[in-house]
């Protein structure tokens, strides 16, 4: 059964960046396609971008191309998302979460806290 | 890319049936059967309830079904119980250079 363990909360000020984690385990990353999702408070869930099996390559939404940076480390089945040049609206829960068959996202992290505040 | 839209709140009696709907467009809902719905607590991550339109995954309780009609897609809840309070959120494939994209969210509320 697969789980993802996500990192910890962070707080970054205006114009820095961040870097979040998503550690699998009860399978290799190399057999799932990872895909992050974010919600700021309140608010609704934002697909950011992931792996296309289609393809074979990292797509990301164009809201956020040119700012967002999602890398797989397959020694330690780590995922990573990385967004540069924070603003406040940045402030939200960033999930790791698996598309699986039906391209439904079947398996979520918990869930990870980004403040953006000066 | 818009999101699709759902209404922002449906209520029901315990054991009642409400239904939840999720439009969009011929490039998303009403293009593939790539949709799917999710259960979502508070302070909790999302969880996979509905997909390709109408299939459950296991441990999902045969209360819960989907369905779609040209552009709109349906999630319906028999027998509602008080667990059932939570937001709900539709979500499809698109043809667009964003390739998912989810629904606005629904509250439930269990009267």
């Amino acid at each position: 059964q697969v789980q993802l363990v996500q990192s910890g909360a962070e707080v970054k000020k205006p114009g820095a960046s961040v870097k979040v984690s998503c550690k699998v385990s009860g399978y290799t990353l190399t057999e799932l396609s990872m895909h992050w999702v974010r919600q700021a408070p309140g608010k609704g869930l934002e697909w950011m971008g992931g792996f296309d099996p289609e393809d074979g390559e990292t797509i990301y939404a164009q809201k956020f191309q040119g700012r967002v940076t999602m890398t797989e480390d397959t020694s330690t089945d780590t995922a990573y998302m990385e967004l540069s040049s924070l603003r406040s609206e940045d402030t939200a829960v960033y999930y790791c979460a698996t598309l699986g068959p039906g391209a439904a996202f079947d398996i979520w992290g918990q869930g990870t806290m980004v403040t953006v505040s000066s | 890319q818009s999101a699709l839209t759902q209404p922002a709140s449906v209520s029901g009696s315990p054991g009642q049936s409400i239904t939840i709907s999720c439009t969009g467009t011929s490039s998303d809902v009403g293009g593939y059967n790539y949709v799917s719905w999710y259960q979502q607590h508070p302070g909790k991550a999302p969880k996979l309830m509905i997909y390709e339109v109408s299939n459950r995954p296991s441990g999902v309780p045969d209360r819960f079904s989907g369905s779609k009609s040209g552009n709109t897609a349906s999630l319906t809840i028999s027998g509602l119980q008080a667990e059932d309070e939570a937001d709900y959120y539709c979500s499809s494939y698109t043809s667009s250079s964003t390739l998912y994209v989810f629904g606005t969210g629904t509250k439930v509320t269990v009267l």
